[in-house]
């Protein structure tokens, strides 16, 4: 059984920058057929995808265009987790953070099967 | 990218209805596309995945149709704990993934 463990935390300053990180048990960040992704919500913007980090003989990361200069997606293959940084956060970016494995990532099959517990951000002074 | 529109927003219905639940994207997705259950606190649960193949684990009154551009999610008979908040989502687009807005299904 695949279980994703969030941590990080819950309030960061504006212009700041939101680090999380989320530990893998039951799969391995290396697997050929996952991809670990992380997705947000929030009331005014409802679940959004904001990249995803897989390996496929190398490793590979793909960003949404609206985060992109701002994100950074990391294995850690020693510790077998992903993490999250996003920087120079502004209110907007307060949300539910989510670590999400997709199965079948470079398919148009894939689907977000197993989900973290979820992270409550807060971007405030 | 990819608009997906969910209706109705909102639905009220009782035990043992039989309900549903449409999604629609603003461009043709073959039979790419997922369903989500949310409860309140919780993270999304996957329901269904290829627009008809339903999630190991997932109770057989879950059911999913629909290609191109329409597609639907039947709970043939509501029990309790199916009262939450179901989302749809595209896969098509490969990874720039987008989710419906979600249908919030009530007591009535």
């Amino acid at each position: 059984q695949v279980q994703l463990q969030q941590s990080g935390p819950g309030l960061v300053k504006p212009s700041q920058t939101l680090s999380l990180t989320c530990a893998i048990s039951g799969d391995s960040v290396s697997s050929n057929s996952a991809a670990w992704n992380w997705i947000r919500q929030s009331p005014s913007r409802g679940l959004e995808w904001l990249g995803r980090t897989y390996y496929g003989s190398k490793w590979y990361n793909d960003y949404a265009v609206y985060v992109k200069s701002r994100i950074t997606i990391n294995p850690d293959t020693s510790k077998n987790q992903v993490s999250l940084q996003l920087n120079s956060v502004t209110p907007e970016d307060t949300a539910v953070y989510y670590c999400v494995r997709a199965a079948h990532p470079d398919t148009a099959l894939a689907h977000f099967d197993y989900w973290g517990q979820g992270t409550l951000v807060t971007v405030s002074s | 990218d990819i608009q997906m529109t969910q209706s109705p927003s909102s639905l009220s219905a009782s035990v043992g209805d039989r309900v549903t639940i449409t999604c629609r994207a603003s461009q043709t997705i073959s039979t790419y596309l997922n369903w989500y259950q949310q409860r309140p606190g919780k993270a999304p649960k996957l329901l269904v995945f290829a627009a008809s193949s339903l999630q190991s684990g997932v109770p057989s009154r879950f059911s999913g149709s629909g290609s191109g551009t329409d597609f639907t999610l039947t709970i043939s008979s509501l029990q309790p704990e199916d009262f939450a908040t179901y989302y749809c989502q595209q896969s098509y687009s490969t990874p720039l993934y987008t989710f419906g807005q979600g249908t919030k299904l009530e007591i009535k």
